[in-house]
């Protein structure tokens, strides 16, 4: 199975600040990745697939990029509903897995 | 608009069986494929079971293969997930999510059930 892997696991940020998020793959995965956001109680949202691809209505201030073993998701000014967990999934096998999250709250 | 809505969940006693059902509705359920994922309270994402549009393939996350079984009805308008030999680390959210694009991202979610295995 393809293990994942997100870094950091908490995030402490401020508006307006950019924010990186990665995550790592056991194996590579060439661009088979996807990004969700989470809100407590919430089901996830999809932000980007295939490691780079915006999802219609997803805010442009979310992007992805990588490819192979590494990838990043980049906010590039946080704003205040952007406060959330945010999950990376692997889809380039059949047994999919998620990262561990990225915990995003206020500095 | 697509809207997924599950049902099913419940409080069930260790080695009992649940089926939780997702059902569809703005779409057809057979130009999706369909797959579950759980989440633990305080927990990660989970992705658990697999099922693509025409049923044909079928796959499961080692944590629930042998006892968790994915299906379809044939009117393709609902989604279901028969538990079975449950344990107290399948206490979850359980959420069932569609890829409408067939290339195994999940684009729509329902709001998720809540599964507690305890006696």
């Amino acid at each position: 199975d393809i293990q994942m892997t997100q870094s950091p696991s908490t995030l402490s940020a401020s508006v307006g600040d950019r924010v990186t998020i990665t995550c790592r793959a056991s194996q590579s995965i060439s661009s088979w990745l996807a990004w969700y956001q989470q809100k407590p109680g919430r089901a996830p949202k999809l932000l980007i697939y295939r490691a780079s691809s915006l999802q219609r209505g997803v805010p442009s201030r979310f992007s992805g990029s990588g490819s192979g073993t590494e990838f990043t998701l980049t906010i590039s000014s946080l704003q205040p509903d952007d406060f959330a967990t945010y999950y990376c999934q692997q889809y380039n096998s059949y047994l999919f897995t998620f990262g561990p999250g990225t915990k995003v709250d206020v500095k | 608009d697509v809207q997924l809505v599950e049902s099913g969940g419940g409080l069930v006693q260790p080695g009992g069986s649940l089926r939780l059902s997702c059902a569809a509705s703005g779409f057809s359920l057979s130009t999706f494929s369909m797959n579950w994922v759980r989440q633990a309270p305080g927990k990660g994402l989970e992705w658990i079971s697999y099922i693509s549009g025409t049923s044909s393939k079928i796959y499961y996350a080692d944590s629930v293969k042998g006892r968790f079984t994915i299906s379809r009805d044939s009117a393709k308008t609902s989604l279901y997930l028969q538990m079975n030999s449950l344990r107290a680390e399948d206490t979850a959210v359980y959420y069932c999510a569609g890829d409408s694009n067939s290339d195994n991202y999940f684009d729509y979610w329902g709001q998720g059930t809540l599964v507690t295995v305890s006696s």
